[in-house]
């Protein structure tokens, strides 16, 4: 798993396997938590966000949890192809303003075929 | 819709230079912000522009500025590098705030020598 600030950690998993990514993020006062997938050589593209009136989102194959009693944030890959194999950040806002958008250093996750 | 769009890809550049650096939003996204992504402090947040204004600014010396255009367009200058400077730097765009979440360019990778 992965905390706001640490290194970076990596999760390997088998094709075909479910995933999950953690994140402990840091402000009790975050309010809107958003996942970042980023490939080598790109920036990180979007994949799901969720609010902190929200326990679950669930997306395309993603589900991010949340879990505000504890300061924890995951996201749940399905069916983890090759293609998922990437870096992912979660980002964590309060307030409403830019400036307050923080994000992870990231988790990478490497699929085996 | 094409995405955010970042010129040039790469730079090599010597300490005591300046280098500015471009990106077009995504077409009717009016907020744009910068980020500098190096491997030891990960996704850190320069400025946002909105509407040709500075909205929010992180954490970084003068040296760092930009600037927005009446076409949501944006520049970020840095001027007499540091080595230190190198890493990429990645531009953001969104619809209007930070209740739509940020899309990416593929970002600058620069490198200073």
């Amino acid at each position: 798993g992965e905390s706001v600030g640490l290194h970076l950690p990596t999760l390997s998993v088998q094709e075909g396997d479910n995933s999950i990514i953690n994140c402990a993020y840091s402000n009790s006062a975050s309010d809107y938590f958003i996942w970042y997938k980023q490939e080598s050589g790109k920036g990180p593209q979007f994949i799901i966000d969720i609010r902190s009136n929200m326990d679950k989102r669930q997306g395309q194959r993603v589900t991010v949890l949340l879990n505000k009693t504890v300061k924890h944030l995951s996201l749940q890959i399905a069916a983890t192809q090759p293609g998922d194999s990437a870096v992912y950040f979660c980002a964590e806002l309060y307030g409403g303003s830019q400036g307050n958008l923080i994000f992870g250093k990231g988790t990478k996750l490497s699929v085996k075929p | 819709k094409a995405g955010v769009t970042q010129t040039p890809r790469y730079l090599i550049k010597t300490r005591g230079q300046q280098v500015t650096l471009s990106c077009s939003p995504i077409s009717g996204h009016r907020s744009v912000s910068w980020y500098q992504q190096t491997p030891g402090q990960g996704l850190q947040f320069l400025f946002e522009y909105f509407s040709e204004t500075q909205r929010n600014k992180g954490n970084f010396p003068g040296r760092f500025s930009g600037r927005q255009f009446s076409n949501s367009r944006s520049e970020m200058n840095v001027s007499t590098l540091e080595l230190g400077d190198s890493a990429l730097y990645l531009c953001a765009s969104s619809f209007l705030d930070m209740n739509s979440p940020l899309h990416f360019g593929n970002g600058t990778r620069l490198t200073v020598t």
